[in-house]
């Protein structure tokens, strides 16, 4: 069955430390793709990154940097210098390919507070 | 290019009334979906739409709540009767005919069932 666990429920650091946010995921299918996505307070679903199974490259955006390692079914978060913009709850999340389109799957989300 | 609407923004109504959400997708996009978010996780698909037809209805407490996707655009998701544990942000998303490319969520409707 799919599934994915954000271990972490609650995380607080002060600014401009980095923080790392972790998402394990459980997949039967080789081909699958995987988010992150950013709810801040204001409640909406920011969409971060989507990465594909076939693509383990590691990615860098600004701050953000994101490792996604197959042999371990993780896709961990790591946002560098932290800034109080940051707080907000953030979902890892799965989606498969099916025949007639994809849903998504969601962990349970971190909650970071990032303080000044 | 304009997002995805919901409306009402937030809804309060007693146990066993009935209530209506509305979403409105991104022109173009094929798929539309309705989530579930209870306070304090994640959001939980209820419905999938392809154009007007339903592709995921599996996870719809189809007792009490139903779905429709007119014409393919517009989505209204009803709720009739209401439960206490109803109380949820539901949040209305679309992607183009795959959602492997991405999905586009409104800001949803918080609805508080008293």
């Amino acid at each position: 069955a799919q599934k994915v666990t954000q271990a972490q429920t609650e995380i607080s650091v002060v600014e401009k430390e980095d923080v790392t946010l972790d998402c394990v995921y459980e997949t039967r299918d080789t081909t699958y793709y995987l988010f992150w996505y950013k709810q801040p307070p204001s409640g909406e679903l920011v969409f971060l990154i989507r990465r594909n199974s076939f693509d383990e490259q590691n990615e860098i955006s600004g701050r953000y940097s994101w490792n996604f390692q197959k042999s371990t079914s993780s896709f961990n978060f790591t946002i560098t210098a932290s800034q109080v913009v940051d707080s907000a709850v953030y979902f890892c999340a799965l989606s498969e390919v099916h025949q007639a389109g994809t849903a998504l799957i969601f962990g349970k989300g971190t909650t970071l507070s990032v303080s000044s | 290019e304009a997002g995805v609407a919901q409306s009402p923004r937030y809804k309060i109504i007693e146990k066993r009334q009935s209530v209506a959400f509305w979403c409105n997708p991104i022109s173009g996009h094929a798929t539309l979906y309705w989530y579930q978010q209870i306070l304090g996780q994640g959001p939980k698909l209820l419905i999938q739409f392809q154009n007007n037809g339903v592709v995921d209805d599996s996870q719809l407490p189809k007792d009490r709540f139903s779905a429709e996707r007119l014409k393919g655009v517009d989505s209204t998701l009803k709720i009739q009767p209401a439960k206490l544990e109803d109380s949820a942000v539901y949040l209305c998303a679309s992607s183009p005919m795959s959602g492997s490319y991405g999905y586009t969520f409104g800001s949803g409707t918080r609805l508080t069932v008293v």
